[in-house]
């Protein structure tokens, strides 16, 4: 069983929707958890990251961690074709010098 | 003015053959990395250095050998390639938790 478990997709969706992607761990010594946004033979870029548990919101974007349920969301809201990528989710420890990742979404938005 | 950068951008090479990646970030950050993200995505951590020093080593063939002369270069040589080391390798920096990445370099092997 991965660590970081993530729906590899891929999501299709209509312009304007909200987008939901998620991902579920099995240590719960993580504490940093992030969402990286990769697009098509491009590296990783950060587009949030939270620390323990809690929402973080900017933009369009909204970060959730439940760390009770080891489960942490991306949302996406009005969504744009621009968005398309492939989002991927990571962790890490308190002081660990590297992060986890999941497989990865692949998320088309439809104009 | 690129933060992470690496060179080359595309490899192919035939099987046995050694071949290096070299990375250089300008951002300051004192941890350096190599991920490897395979053909479905999936994005593992290879190496870690910190100013220069190996802290992190993940089970990574013998054959794969990193190698930073200063805390702002962090290269990667790879010996008698095989076709299963075609990939996508991924150099990155960081100061705290997050990491920044370069733009990968995508090896094939033949």
């Amino acid at each position: 069983q991965k660590e970081v478990e993530q729906d590899p997709g891929p999501l299709s969706v209509p312009e304007g929707a909200i987008v939901s992607l998620n991902c579920t761990y099995s240590n719960s010594a993580f504490q940093y958890f992030m969402w990286y946004r990769q697009y098509s033979r491009k590296g990783p870029e950060l587009l949030m990251y939270t620390y323990s548990s809690g929402n973080k919101e900017d933009g369009r974007f909204t970060a959730q961690v439940d760390k009770s349920s080891k489960y942490i969301s991306l949302f996406i809201r009005d969504s744009q074709p621009s968005d398309s990528a492939t989002y991927l989710c990571a962790m890490s420890l308190e002081g660990a010098q590297k992060l986890v990742f999941g497989q990865g979404t692949r998320l088309t938005i439809n104009p | 003015d690129t933060a992470v950068s690496q060179t080359p951008k595309y490899l192919v090479t035939q099987m046995g053959n050694d071949k290096s990646i070299k990375c250089e970030q300008n951002l300051g950050h004192d941890t350096m990395y190599w991920y490897k993200q395979d053909s479905k995505k999936f994005l593992k951590i290879m190496f870690s250095y910190n100013n220069k020093e190996l802290i992190i080593n993940e089970t990574v063939p013998n054959r794969f050998s990193p190698k930073s002369p200063d805390k702002a270069h962090l290269n990667l040589h790879i010996n008698s390639l095989e076709l299963g080391d075609s990939a996508v390798y991924f150099c990155a920096s960081s100061q705290l938790f997050e990491a920044f990445f370069g733009q990968g370099t995508r090896l094939t092997v033949v």
